[in-house]
């Protein structure tokens, strides 16, 4: 199985800052990396995928970047609507795991 | 846009069994697979397997596989997830999600969750 590790596990910010999430693949997984947001109560929506294709709809201050075991996902400047926790996901294997997620809060 | 409607919360007790559900709006069910993912309270995500409709072709993870079943109704464009016997560990909600045809698509459309409780 691929493991996948997030840091950090939580993370405080104020609206405006730069946050960058990193996922970690046991082993190498080229380009087949996912990322999720979840709202508390809702369910996950896709934002990236492919490490870095945003998807259609997401803003623009959401990036992603990452190949091999290393991934990052970044929001260049935090707005209220992205306190959130957010998840990386593997597609290069049939077994798709997740990490085990980063939380937004508000500082 | 498909969108997927997922059957209403179920309280149970520990040895029944459940099956719930998860429909597909598009006109089509075909060239795209249906996963399932469990969150345990206050926990992450979890994936538990995935169905093509199209031949009803299944793939469990480890974790899940012996525990539940996955099955389609192609007449109905329905999903579903079924356990024999529940234990109180599978008290989560249950979101089935859309995946593209090919093995490195993500998950690009969720259902809402069902909602089991076991106790």
């Amino acid at each position: 199985d691929i493991r996948m590790t997030q840091s950090p596990s939580s993370l405080s910010a104020s609206v405006r800052d730069r946050v960058t999430i990193t996922c970690r693949a046991s082993q190498t997984i080229s380009v087949s990396l996912n990322w999720y947001k979840q709202k508390l109560g809702k369910a996950p929506e896709l934002l990236i995928s492919d490490a870095s294709r945003l998807q259609s709809g997401v803003p623009s201050r959401f990036s992603g970047s990452g190949s091999g075991t290393e991934f990052t996902l970044t929001i260049s400047s935090l707005e209220p609507e992205d306190f959130a926790t957010y998840y990386c996901q593997q597609s290069h294997t049939p077994l798709y795991t997740f990490g085990q997620g980063t939380t937004l809060e508000i500082k | 846009e498909v969108q997927l409607v997922q059957s209403g919360a179920e309280v149970k007790k520990p040895g029944e069994s459940l099956k719930i559900s998860c429909q597909a709006s598009a006109d089509t069910f075909i060239g795209y697979w249906i996963a399932w993912v469990r969150q345990a309270p206050g926990k992450g995500l979890e994936w538990m397997g995935i169905i093509y409709p199209g031949d009803a072709t299944k793939r469990y993870s480890p974790s899940f596989e012996g525990q539940v079943t996955i099955s389609v109704d192609r007449s109905i464009k329905t999903v579903y997830l079924q356990w024999s016997s529940l234990k109180a560990s599978d008290t989560a909600i249950y979101y089935c999600a859309k995946r593209g045809y090919f093995p490195q698509d993500p998950l690009d459309s969720w259902g809402p969750g069902t909602l089991v409780t076991v106790s």
